[in-house]
């Protein structure tokens, strides 16, 4: 069976500082993955995807970068956080044409 | 760009009562899908729907897709304190293995 990593669970990071969020999948080879961030109020926003390795779409570019070194990892980057990055990160991994299936999450909140 | 709208926001029933909660998209459904997601948690996958007419249940939840392919509806019947949450509608932006793009939920609560 396939599950979906994501670390660490919760962050509390000062304005400025970098960010590495990393995402795993376990079961499956090839997989789309995707990087969302949830805010109050504002619902899941799509940050980016992937169709393969080095292969990225950006839906938000701002201070935000992602990542696919391997197949099945996928990082989300910052140099400089800022205030309004905080909110609720979530990694989701799906096979071509298929649902979705979501980590866990990574609560970051910027001070 | 498609949105998706639904509604309610929230909704606080009295367990063991049903509910519904809909899912209307700007422009035609490909693939409509149903998450729950608990406070601070991932979204769980409930159910897809492609098929205009189709219906889908788990459990005692059922999701359908109106004929036209535009809007979505989830029923649950007589709910209980597991059903609470936050339900998610999500749609494939266009026909095939695209990313999704999300309805902002329906916080639903039940109460004893």
């Amino acid at each position: 069976s396939q599950t979906i990593h994501q670390w660490p669970a919760t962050l509390v990071q000062p304005v400025g500082s970098p960010l590495s969020l990393e995402c795993t999948v376990e079961g499956t080879s090839n997989p789309n993955l995707y990087w969302y961030r949830q805010a109050a109020g504002r619902g899941l926003q799509l940050l980016f995807y992937s169709v393969g390795i080095g292969q990225i779409s950006s839906e938000v570019p701002q201070n935000l970068s992602a990542s696919r070194p391997q197949d099945r990892q996928f990082i989300l980057s910052s140099k400089k956080l800022l205030l309004s990055d905080s909110g609720f990160y979530l990694c989701a991994w799906s096979r071509q044409g298929y649902e979705q299936y979501f980590g866990p999450g990574t609560r970051l909140t910027v001070t | 760009s498609q949105e998706l709208e639904q509604s309610p926001q929230s909704l606080i029933v009295q367990e063991g009562k049903n509910l519904t909660i809909n899912c209307t998209s700007s422009k035609t459904l490909y693939g409509l899908y149903w998450y729950k997601q608990k406070y601070g948690e991932g979204l769980i996958f409930l159910m897809m729907l492609q098929k205009g007419g189709e219906e889908k249940s788990h459990e005692k939840i059922t999701a359908k897709l109106d004929e036209k392919k535009q809007q979505s509806s989830l029923h649950i019947t007589a709910s209980q304190p597991s059903h609470a949450g936050i339900y998610l509608c999500g749609a494939d932006r266009v026909s095939g293995n695209t990313p999704l793009v999300f309805g902002k939920g329906t916080r639903l609560s039940v109460i004893a």
